[in-house]
């Protein structure tokens, strides 16, 4: 019940192309959709993130795409360079014991090729 | 946002020795929190940490194993105890600014191994 399932576990896309990772959750009592970008030997980075009475958020060439029915959100990177090369995180937070808790997905590592 | 930072970045213990890691954020936040991450896995919660109560552990993490420190609004510290080769892994810190916050900001890490 507390888990984010995501997918694909690795994606490779040429400079240009569109990045595109999903994820799925059961919970309904999520109520933050956070997607953190990492890369190698450094900490998350928060990238975006979005609320569930939200259905798109686009940040410069990041945007998320929510389903609230479906229990799924994605994350496109469009036209992907080199520097996005990272592992993404997709992560759902819900309240518990008084504080607002994250569960991460998995992660997808990203490598786009120049 | 917050800048965190932790100390020691990295090190290289022996079975059955305890390592204490740091955690100093550039502001006062209330929520702090401490990760385990696998190499190339994701992150797991350890524990929960606010100031001026005891830290709260996830399933599967006990106290005496990870005991966590909170003394101020800007510091924490987690130590990693009796270490055997399994707790090698990364450790993370993180930091939210109201306790019903959803953001969280990240630390860089600190790898540890255990021979």
């Amino acid at each position: 019940q507390q888990q984010v399932k995501q997918s694909p576990q690795s994606l490779i896309v040429q400079k240009g192309g569109i990045s595109i990772i999903n994820c799925a959750y059961e919970n309904t009592a999520f109520d933050y959709f956070p997607w953190y970008q990492q890369f190698p030997g450094k900490g998350p980075a928060l990238l975006i993130a979005i609320r569930p009475d939200v259905s798109e958020k686009k940040e410069g060439r990041f945007t998320i795409s929510f389903n609230k029915s479906a229990k799924q959100f994605s994350l496109h990177i469009m036209d992907s360079q080199p520097g996005d090369s990272a592992t993404y995180f997709c992560a759902a937070s819900m309240l518990s014991g008084g504080y607002n808790k994250l569960i991460f997905g998995a992660g997808t590592r990203l490598a786009v090729h120049p | 946002s917050a800048v965190i930072s932790q100390k020691p970045s990295r090190d290289i213990c022996q079975r059955g020795t305890s390592l204490t890691i740091q955690c100093q954020v550039d502001s006062q936040v209330t929520m702090m929190f401490w990760y385990r991450q696998q190499p190339g896995q994701s992150l797991t919660l350890i524990a929960t940490a606010n100031q001026g109560s005891e830290a709260t552990y996830e399933s599967g993490f006990v106290i005496d194993k990870f005991p966590i420190s909170r003394p101020n609004l800007t510091f924490s510290t987690l130590t990693v105890s009796n270490m055997s080769p399994e707790d090698s892994s990364i450790y993370l810190c993180s930091a939210g600014r109201g306790q019903l916050t959803d953001t969280q900001y990240f630390g860089p890490g600190t790898r540890l191994t255990v021979l």
